[in-house]
Formats: structure tokens, sequence, C-alpha cells
């Protein structure tokens, strides 16, 4: 089965340093989402993307946070400066928009991120 | 936004069906009804979805009230399995968003 891959699994990093999460979407999916997860706000929409473009990043704090798709395979979310705040489990998800606008999302398994 | 209401939490006994419900009395003609669940320590996991019929997969059923305010997610035939957060949600154009969903419990 095809899968949306995310790198890394788990980051413990430093306050003030900078974050870079990854997200191989699955192959010919063209619709990308960034979420959230904390045990407090739950599953958080932070951003999506539609055939490379943003659409929505209004989940984002703007002034630490940015989400690009550099090419169809690659979608990466940054976190600069990282806060103990930012500590989270990160989700990446596709849909294959070809399949209409409600094709079902496929996840990644996640990026657990720790901020010292 | 359209927003859901589940409960927190249900048990179910192990091979027996579960009715999971979901309540959405704002939704609009165009939200569709997204079911996910999401098991231990990984990424969500669609289920169905469904705009105004019922609807079935290999997964589970999803059943529609006639005025579209409610819906309920069914599992025919429960396993340990099936122990998970499930989400309802009203998806509207490339938007879905979560709610704190239902924490399934599946007892042998």
């Amino acid at each position: 089965d095809a899968r949306v891959t995310q790198t890394p699994r788990h980051k413990v990093t430093e306050m003030g340093q900078e974050v870079t999460m990854r997200c191989q979407p699955i192959l010919g999916h063209n619709t990308v989402f960034w979420y959230r997860q904390t045990m407090m706000q739950g599953l958080e929409l932070l951003a999506y993307f539609r055939n490379r473009a943003p659409l929505d990043d209004s989940g984002m704090p703007k002034d630490r946070f940015s989400a690009e798709m550099p090419d169809a395979t690659l979608a990466t979310l940054k976190i600069q400066p990282s806060e103990p705040r930012d500590s989270a489990v990160y989700f990446c998800a596709s849909g294959d928009g070809q399949q209409g606008l409600y094709s079902p999302l496929h996840f990644g398994n996640g990026t657990r991120l720790t901020v010292t | 936004d359209a927003k859901t209401t589940q409960p927190n939490s249900m048990e179910s006994n192990e091979e027996e069906p579960v009715h999971l419900p979901c309540n959405h009395s704002t939704i609009s003609g165009t939200d569709y009804i997204h079911w996910y669940r999401q098991l231990p320590s990984q990424g969500p996991e669609y289920v169905i979805h469904g705009l105004t019929s019922n609807v079935n997969n290999r997964m589970a059923s999803l059943a529609i009230a006639e005025d579209r305010k409610s819906s309920t997610l069914i599992l025919h035939r429960a396993t340990l399995r099936d122990a998970a957060v499930y989400y309802c949600i009203l998806r509207v154009n490339n938007d879905m968003r979560f709610g704190a969903g239902t924490r399934l419990t599946v007892k042998p």
C-alpha cells in the first residue's frame, strides 16, 4: 500500500533551534495537509496545499512557522525559532484531488517533536 | 464553522455491534460527513464518508439522518483492534478540522 512518509519520526531540540519536518505525500496526490496534535488541543489544522499552492495557513503561528512544497514529492514544515510550547506530534496527510474534492486523506505516522 | 458533537467515550464488548453517534445540527447542504479513527501511536485513518445516503464499506456503515443533523457510525462486529478514537468531521471543500472524538474501548 502507498503511504505518506514523514521524517524524522522523533526530534528533540533545544529552544531557539530551527526544526524542519518533511513529508512525502503519496505519489499523484495533489492535496497536502499539516496537523499538530497535543493532549490539550487535540488535532489542529495548521495548513493545507493544493497543487503545491497554499490554500490556507491560518492555523499556523505566522511569526515562527512556515510550510512549503518545493516540489510535488516533498512538503516541509519549519519552525524557527522553536519553543517548548511547540512540543507536539505533527502529522502530514495527502489526498487525491483528482478523485474528487472529498476523497479520503491518508495520514503519515507523524513527527514527535520535543523542544526543551 | 460547522461543528460536531460526540460522546467522549464508549465501551463495547468484542464481537458485538457498536453504534457511534455524532450530532451536527448546523450542517449545511454541501458539507460531507467524514469519519476517521486514530489507533494508539498512529496517524488518523479514514473510515467512511457520505453526504445524504447511507454508506457501507468493508470497515463500517454510515447511517445519516434524513435531516442530516446527525449520523451514526456502525461497526458491525467490534474487535480488539477497533479500540481507537473515532472522529466525526464535517468537510467543507479542503477544510477538514477534527473535534475531540469518541474514545472506543473494546472489552474481550
